[in-house]
């Protein structure tokens, strides 16, 4: 069965430090998103990315944050001078969205950010 | 905006309980909803799903209704076993874009 990878699993980084975290999506899906979730608190969306562009974001995603699709296979998401508040699970997702909002999202088993 | 708001965890049962996890949502539109489950050390699976008021997902012997007039979603299993020991999250899809609302996730221990 296909899935959505996510790599690394654990990413130990400096405060003002940039991070990237890599993701491949399943592969014939076209709608990708970031989730967050903070130790002990609910998974949080980030963004989503459909047709090489941004197509929706959170207030969490600021300027620090960037999403690319590099090539027809990964999809990154960047921060650009961690914080210590950056530290959290981050989870890739993706769907092929024939309906909508009710199309399922498959999610990778997530990157552990630890900033110091 | 819109949310969701589940039962607080650990849920701690022995093995062939009743299994119930409350979640409650506040939409402004026809959300689907979800409920996803993480084992320790993976991601986020979709358990089940519901697209439209009254409708029931059901998978692995998991079951959830859609309930407009209550705006709920209770996650329930008749016989729980230990490999269901996971964490449980319910979350809504409102928006075209497919942006997900989760819950804040309910840990469920079941002990031989």
């Amino acid at each position: 069965e296909p899935e959505v990878t996510q790599t690394p699993s654990h990413q130990v980084t400096q405060m003002g430090q940039e991070v990237i975290l890599r993701c491949v999506p399943i592969s014939n899906h076209l709608y990708f998103y970031w989730y967050r979730q903070i130790l002990g608190q609910k998974v949080e969306f980030l963004v989503s990315f459909y047709n090489n562009e941004i197509s929706e974001k959170s207030e969490i995603f600021d300027d620090q944050f960037s999403v690319e699709r590099p090539d027809g296979s990964n999809f990154t998401l960047k921060i650009r001078s961690t914080k210590l508040e950056d530290s959290a699970m981050y989870f890739c997702a993706s769907s092929d969205m024939v309906s909508g909002n009710t199309d399922t999202q498959y999610f990778g088993p997530g990157t552990r950010l630890t900033v110091l | 905006g819109d949310s969701v708001t589940q039962m607080e965890g650990p849920v701690t049962l022995s093995e062939e309980a009743f299994l119930t996890i409350n979640c409650t949502y506040t939409a402004t539109g026809y959300p689907s909803l979800f409920w996803y489950v993480q084992y320790p050390g993976e991601g986020l699976q979709l358990l089940l799903k519901a697209t439209k008021a009254d409708d029931k997902g059901s998978n692995k012997g998991f079951e959830a209704t859609y309930r407009k007039e209550t705006t709920s979603f209770h996650l329930e299993k008749g016989s729980v076993q230990v490999s269901d020991s996971a964490v449980y999250f319910c979350a809504l899809g409102a928006d075209s874009w497919g942006k997900l609302q989760f819950g804040a996730g309910t840990q469920v221990v079941v002990t031989p």
